[in-house]
């Protein structure tokens, strides 16, 4: 079993909707939470974090918590054609731990 | 400006070689990081280092060696590279004060013929 999960897609949306990309992990000593978007050729670059449970807003992008089901999300409202890339979710205890990452189109 | 700096964004290597790729960060961070990262199997941990001339085994050492013998640096060795290192190796670092956010260097996608 990985130790962090996402659904590989590849997801599309048209342009304007909201996205969604789920992400479970394993380790119940896992700390902080992250989301990075990665575009094709190029390193991940960090979108949010998150340690609490519940939300966490930053402008368009949601990052959603829930411990107890050892789940963590991510909402892309108004959705752009510039989101398109892969968002890489990874959880921290004593090191990182990397999902495989999700394709998301956003389709003008 | 946060930085990490890979030395070489593109390198072809023969089967064989002796293969350094070198890392370099300016945010005086503790924890440095290689990953390799291939299609359908994401970033996977290769070698890390918490302190300098500390090393710690990742999830895929085989082939593999670190030197880090400055804070800033943290370099990968490839021994003896073969066709199966073929990859995007990708360096990060974080420190030990906050959220340990990840940053990471350009990437470094290297070819071995």
């Amino acid at each position: 079993q990985k130790e962090v999960e996402q659904n590989s897609g590849p997801l599309s949306v048209p342009e304007g909707a909201i996205a969604s990309l789920n992400c479970t992990y394993s380790d119940r000593g896992s700390q902080s939470f992250f989301w990075y978007r990665q575009y094709s050729g190029k390193s991940p670059e960090l979108i949010m974090f998150i340690y609490s449970n519940g939300d966490k807003e930053d402008g368009r992008f949601t990052a959603q918590l829930n411990k107890a089901s050892q789940y963590v999300s991510l909402l892309i409202r108004d959705s752009q054609p510039s989101d398109s890339a892969t968002y890489l979710c990874a959880s921290f205890g004593n090191q990182f731990y990397f999902g495989t990452g999700t394709s998301l189109t956003v389709i003008p | 400006d946060v930085k990490v700096t890979q030395s070489s964004r593109y390198l072809v290597k023969r089967t064989g070689e002796k293969v350094f790729l070198e890392c370099v960060q300016d945010m005086d961070h503790e924890n440095m990081f290689w990953y390799r990262q291939d299609p359908g199997l994401g970033l996977r941990l290769i070698y890390f280092s918490y302190d300098v001339k500390m090393k710690e085994k990742g999830d895929i050492p085989e082939g593999y060696s670190v030197s880090r013998e400055k804070k800033e640096r943290f370099s990968l060795i490839l021994e003896s590279a073969s066709t199966n290192q073929t990859s995007m190796y990708l360096c990060a670092s974080t420190g030990d004060r906050g959220v340990p956010e990840a940053f990471f260097g350009q990437g470094t996608r290297l070819t071995v013929v």
